[in-house]
């Protein structure tokens, strides 16, 4: 099985919709990420969490919500969805001391 | 700010030849410098990372990486490319002073393999 697994795989919504991401990770690490991926941009950084009660914005994150319900689940929320939002967004975790992230396969969204 | 340059948006190679990779990065200090590859319709797989230490590393599928404090440079390279070698490749640099490793991606560079 996949340490890091994201849920749906694939979505596509309308403009206006409130969308929710799932991660969840069986690799115990406390730090987890949230990153989208635009062609010719590489993948930029939403938000972060050091552990449940720590969560930090990244350098994209306005549209972008996240909770943190356990150790291993962290969600990505998109309150109202808007086109500029299609993207591929990857989930990562990484252990406390260990600089290497740790990638899930992606989810494509399409916001119509 | 740190950042981090792939100069080469697509590169085809054909099996069995070489290829470089280039990275560069703008930094202040020497940072934590990683290679990721994402196959079609995957997620990234480290392919291997430099901390510190010998500046040529060894990764994974045959893969490695010398790194140049002079330039400023993180290049990968493989002797001899196979077609599953065809994928999205992305350089990474990490600041050694943050207390985590916030990862900065540069653009990524595709490669296609031809017969």
């Amino acid at each position: 099985d996949a340490d890091v697994t994201q849920t749906p795989r694939n979505r596509i919504t309308k403009t206006g919709k409130r969308i929710m991401l799932e991660c969840s990770q069986t690799k115990g690490h406390d730090r987890m990420y949230w990153y989208r991926q635009d062609p010719g941009l590489g993948l930029r950084l939403i938000y972060y969490s050091f552990d449940v009660k720590d969560i930090n914005k990244g350098e994209i994150s306005d549209g972008y919500s996240v909770s943190r319900q356990a150790q291993a689940k962290f969600s990505l929320s998109l309150e109202s969805a808007i086109p500029n939002q299609t993207a591929l967004y990857f989930c990562a975790t990484s252990g406390r001391d260990e600089e290497t992230q740790y990638f899930g396969p992606g989810t494509r969204l399409l916001v119509l | 700010a740190q950042s981090v340059t792939q100069p080469d948006i697509h590169i085809t190679v054909s099996e069995g030849a070489s290829l470089e990779l280039r990275c560069n990065y703008s930094y202040g200090a020497t940072p934590y410098l990683f290679w990721y590859v994402q196959s079609p319709g995957q997620g990234l797989q480290l392919l291997l990372k430099y901390f510190s230490g010998d500046t040529l590393v060894q990764g994974i599928k045959g893969f490695e990486a010398e790194f140049k404090r002079s330039q400023s440079s993180f290049n990968l390279r493989k002797p001899s490319v196979h077609w599953s070698d065809a994928a999205e490749y992305f350089c990474a640099v990490a600041k050694t002073t943050d207390s985590w490793g916030k990862l900065q991606f540069g653009a990524g560079t595709q490669v296609v393999v031809t017969p």
